[in-house]
């Protein structure tokens, strides 16, 4: 257990509907990370907070994507009107950052979607 | 943006052997991680670094940056060594891309056998 934790560990949907995900990291972290993975690829990177502050958006995170850090903890990634190719692990990771420099990432057990 | 290579993909080996997984990577870095995925999806951090070389247990990871590659050695191999190696690199700031997310190699499936 890495202290990093998610909801729900799986999800299954049908095409065309919303499904929000929660990512809970350690909690004097104050950078968190979602990462997507599909079957035997590596992770991607798709969106970063410094606190409450999305700083980054990868150009796979499409219009139907949305995450917030409202307070500078927990983090929620909604995907509207899923697709069957939204089907991956999403990843989630925090890091305690000091400066402007990188540290060690912590990783969540990952929530598994699944489009029907 | 950067391109991470690792070889090889796959790798079977007898209990007890010395294994050696390679990480390259094309442009400058912050820092390079090496990562341990377990079937299920966890993901655990095994090393993070920006020069030289580490050593945690049986696990060495050594980085070149002049040549851009990174090394991860595994001394005395276990079946419970099994796993996915994922290399991961940070790249410095205000490079574009998503600066501080990690870009991942493909990673390499590692089977000790007893």
């Amino acid at each position: 257990d890495t202290g990093v934790s998610q909801d729900p560990r799986h999800k299954i949907t049908k095409r065309g509907q919303n499904v929000t995900f929660r990512c809970d990291p350690i909690s004097e972290h104050n950078r968190l990370y979602w990462y997507r993975q599909t079957l035997g690829q590596g992770p991607e990177f798709l969106t970063y907070f410094q606190n409450e502050a999305q700083l980054e958006k990868s150009r796979l995170l499409s219009d139907r994507f949305s995450a917030e850090r409202p307070k500078g903890s927990f983090s929620t990634l909604e995907i509207q009107r899923t697709e069957q190719g939204d089907s991956a692990m999403y990843l989630c990771a925090s890091e305690l950052v000091r400066g402007w420099g990188t540290d060690t990432q912590y990783f969540g057990p990952g929530t598994r979607l699944t489009v029907l | 943006k950067n391109e991470v290579e690792q070889s090889p993909q796959n790798l079977t080996a007898q209990e007890g052997e010395f294994i050696t997984i390679n990480c390259s990577y094309s442009v400058g870095i912050s820092a390079l991680h090496w990562l341990q995925q377990h079937p299920g999806g966890g993901i655990v951090s095994l090393f993070m670094l920006s020069s030289g070389k580490k050593k945690h247990g049986r696990l060495i990871a050594t980085i070149n940056i002049q040549e851009k590659h990174s090394s991860l050695h595994i001394t005395a191999s276990h079946p419970r060594d099994s796993a996915v190696y994922i290399c991961a690199v940070s790249s410095p700031l205000n490079s574009g891309g998503g600066a501080d997310g990690l870009t991942f190699g493909k990673g390499t499936h590692l089977i000790i056998q007893p």
